[in-house]
């Protein structure tokens, strides 16, 4: 595609509740990353793919956040067991190889109630 | 640890007039810093960018910034703004993990 595609743009949870973002990158981006971006901050990075390899995941705030990227394309950010301090926006980003330019998603808006 | 201080929270701007972001960094080695802008619900979308090379990078939109290495700043500058301009901005260092500012916002007048 012509961006980076993230699925939903909004998400309701209740708290307790499992979701999952999806994040479609730009077609043959090697390198992806995910940030979360709580209201009023800076985006906070969480974890980031080599094709399907997550090299760096030291950003995930706990064990309920686990991200994966199976086929090296599209990457699904798994939140267990929701919390509200979990409520952010949460952006996905893709670039060519590491070191050159990230494209960014438009994000998630994620809300636990 | 790599680490970015954008000291204003807010900067109030009459169109047509000059703008400066100010950006602090801290990083252990000779940095890569970027400058993005996010207007509201849309994603990040970067500025301008440096490597290395000329301190002074020119960007998109008419933005430019300098980096100086003794003072350990990336600022944002625009001689004449316009309305379209008004949008957060984030300054962020790093190479493949970038820690991002708190973001400036800026508000343009008419």
């Amino acid at each position: 595609g012509a961006g980076v595609s993230q699925s939903p743009r909004y998400k309701v949870a209740k708290r307790g509740q499992d979701v999952a973002l999806r994040c479609d990158p730009i077609s043959g981006h090697v390198s992806l990353f995910w940030y979360q971006q709580a209201l009023g901050q800076g985006p906070e990075f969480l974890t980031y793919f080599q094709n399907e390899a997550q090299l760096d995941k030291s950003g995930l705030p706990s064990d309920r956040f686990f991200a994966e990227r199976p086929e090296g394309s599209v990457s699904t950010l798994k939140i267990q067991r929701t919390q509200q301090e979990d409520s952010a926006v949460y952006l996905c980003a893709s670039s060519r190889t590491r070191g050159t330019e990230a494209f960014f998603g438009q994000g998630t808006r994620l809300t636990v109630v | 640890a790599q680490s970015v201080t954008q000291p204003d929270i807010h900067i109030t701007v009459s169109e047509g007039a000059s703008l400066e972001l100010r950006c602090n960094y801290s990083y252990g080695a000779t940095p890569y810093l970027f400058w993005y802008v996010q207007s509201p619900g849309q994603g990040l979308q970067l500025l301008l960018k440096y490597f290395s090379g000329d301190t002074l990078v020119q960007g998109i939109k008419g933005f430019e910034a300098e980096f100086k290495r003794s003072q350990s700043s990336f600022n944002l500058r625009k001689p004449s703004v316009h309305w379209s301009d008004a949008a957060e901005y984030f300054c962020a260092v790093g190479d493949y993990k970038l820690s991002f500012g708190a973001g400036t916002t800026v508000t343009v007048r008419a």
